[in-house]
């Protein structure tokens, strides 16, 4: 079974400049979440879709960051202008349904804002 | 007091070591713990979920969980260096329905 899927696996880019991350979650996982990982701690998360809808983006600062789930399987979060302190590691999950089950991670977009 | 509270560590054992690995939190309603390795430079990988006390075994992983003291560990036995990683624990809170990371605890295995 393939896991979760992520590109770019590596960005750099220069402040104000905007960037996207794409996710294909596990076949058949109904919930995907972004993750935030700064170095040191633990992830923290961004946004949480059931689906196409998103049920959790109260961490998500909208004033520059966007996420889409269309159709319900990939998705892609967006940062629009990118700032220096944005610089982290990005991270999907996906779970088979909401709740207090499993979460698998992808490998992370590691991102580099000069 | 943070929701997730692990020892950052590092933590240093030698090779066939017992290394153990702690973890505290606040929510006296969760029901659901999950144990994840990090390598550096990777992703975190899912090594063990549990979700009533006790212990639960899995290979050279043991999860132990104490709901009354809000405590969870996680017991590696006959410690490898491949075993070198950051462990983070994480809890589900059902208030909110996210899962709460610790900042981890480094690893380290002596050869």
């Amino acid at each position: 079974e393939a896991g979760v899927v992520q590109s770019p696996r590596y960005k750099i880019i220069e402040k104000k400049q905007p960037v996207a991350f794409w996710c294909n979650p596990i076949s058949g996982h109904n919930t995907l979440y972004w993750y935030l990982q700064n170095l040191g701690q633990g992830p923290e998360l961004l946004i949480r879709y059931e689906n196409e809808e998103a049920v959790d983006d109260s961490q998500l600062p909208k004033d520059r960051f966007s996420a889409e789930r269309l159709k319900g399987v990939d998705s892609t979060l967006k940062i629009q202008p990118a700032e220096l302190g944005d610089s982290a590691v990005y991270l999907c999950a996906s779970s088979a349904d909401s709740g207090a089950y499993e979460q698998y991670f992808g490998p992370g977009t590691r991102l580099t804002v000069t | 007091q943070k929701e997730v509270e692990q020892n950052s560590g590092p933590l240093s054992v030698p090779e066939g070591a017992i290394a153990s690995l702690n973890c505290t939190y606040s929510d006296r309603v969760s029901q659901s713990f999950f144990w994840y390795r990090q390598y550096s430079g990777k992703s975190p990988e899912l090594i063990m979920s549990i979700y009533s006390n006790g212990d639960k075994e899995d290979g050279r992983f043991t999860a132990q969980l104490n709901k009354a003291s809000q405590y969870v560990s996680l017991l590696i036995r006959d410690s490898q260096p491949s075993d070198s990683a950051t462990y983070l624990c994480a809890v589900f809170y059902n208030q909110g329905g996210k899962l709460i990371f610790g900042q981890g605890t480094e690893l380290s295995v002596k050869p």
